[in-house]
């Protein structure tokens, strides 16, 4: 059965900064994606990650897929106070075409 | 352009009453899901389909059920609505190809009292 782990669930963070958030999964798969979703809103798609090695930049974020160690991080530089939102990675099962999501990281950009 | 709708947006029933809450797309999705949302439990399939007349359980299945006739609709139905049940619903679709992008409705906020 596929797990999908975030971590950190919460993130406190000063604008200006950096951060990482990260999600690992159990089983083999090279598909993998991020959203957004601000409160009271849906899910908005960040970034599609395809293959071993890919990265994606939007803005301040951006992510990457290790399909060998069954990693993805997104990454955010200089934070600002318009990233605060919960951020969810999911991954694609390789047999069954649907995606297995993270618990969420709600992110908190401070002033 | 394509889009994925959700009606009702917001909706209060009392324990015991039927309810159906309709997912509508545009994009010529054959894949479709039902979600539900809640804190501390993040996002929880409930029902999802691979096409028409292909209904599937879920990881939180029970007390819901979903039918499928034709490509854009997958209503869910709560037979008989219980506390328990009060959430967000989300409903979502997605192509068939591998790493297609899946995109969400807006959402229901159910109430269930």
């Amino acid at each position: 059965e596929l797990k999908v782990e975030q971590n950190p669930l919460f993130l406190s963070m000063q604008e200006g900064k950096n951060y990482t958030i990260y999600c690992n999964y159990s089983t083999t798969s090279d598909r993998l994606y991020w959203y957004r979703q601000d409160p009271g809103k849906s899910l908005e798609s960040l970034f599609v990650l395809l293959s071993n090695g890919a990265v994606k930049q939007e803005g301040r974020l951006m992510a990457s897929l290790d399909t060998k160690a069954r990693l993805s991080t997104l990454h955010i530089t200089a934070a600002v106070h318009d990233l605060s939102a919960t951020y969810f990675c999911a991954v694609d099962m390789y047999y069954g075409n649907k995606l297995v999501f993270g618990a969420g990281t709600i992110l908190r950009v401070k002033s | 352009d394509a889009e994925i709708t959700q009606s009702p947006r917001h909706k209060i029933t009392e324990t015991g009453r039927q309810v159906t809450l309709a997912c509508h797309q545009t994009w010529n999705h054959n894949n479709m899901f039902w979600y539900r949302q809640d804190l501390g439990h993040g996002l929880r399939l409930i029902h999802y389909s691979y096409g028409v007349q292909d209904t599937n359980k879920g990881e939180v299945s029970d007390g819901y059920s979903v039918s499928r006739s034709n490509t854009e609709d997958l209503p869910l139905t709560l037979e008989s609505a219980a506390s328990s049940q009060t959430s967000v619903y989300f409903c979502a679709s997605r192509g068939g190809y591998a790493g297609d992008e899946q995109f969400f409705g807006p959402g229901t906020r159910l109430t269930v009292l």
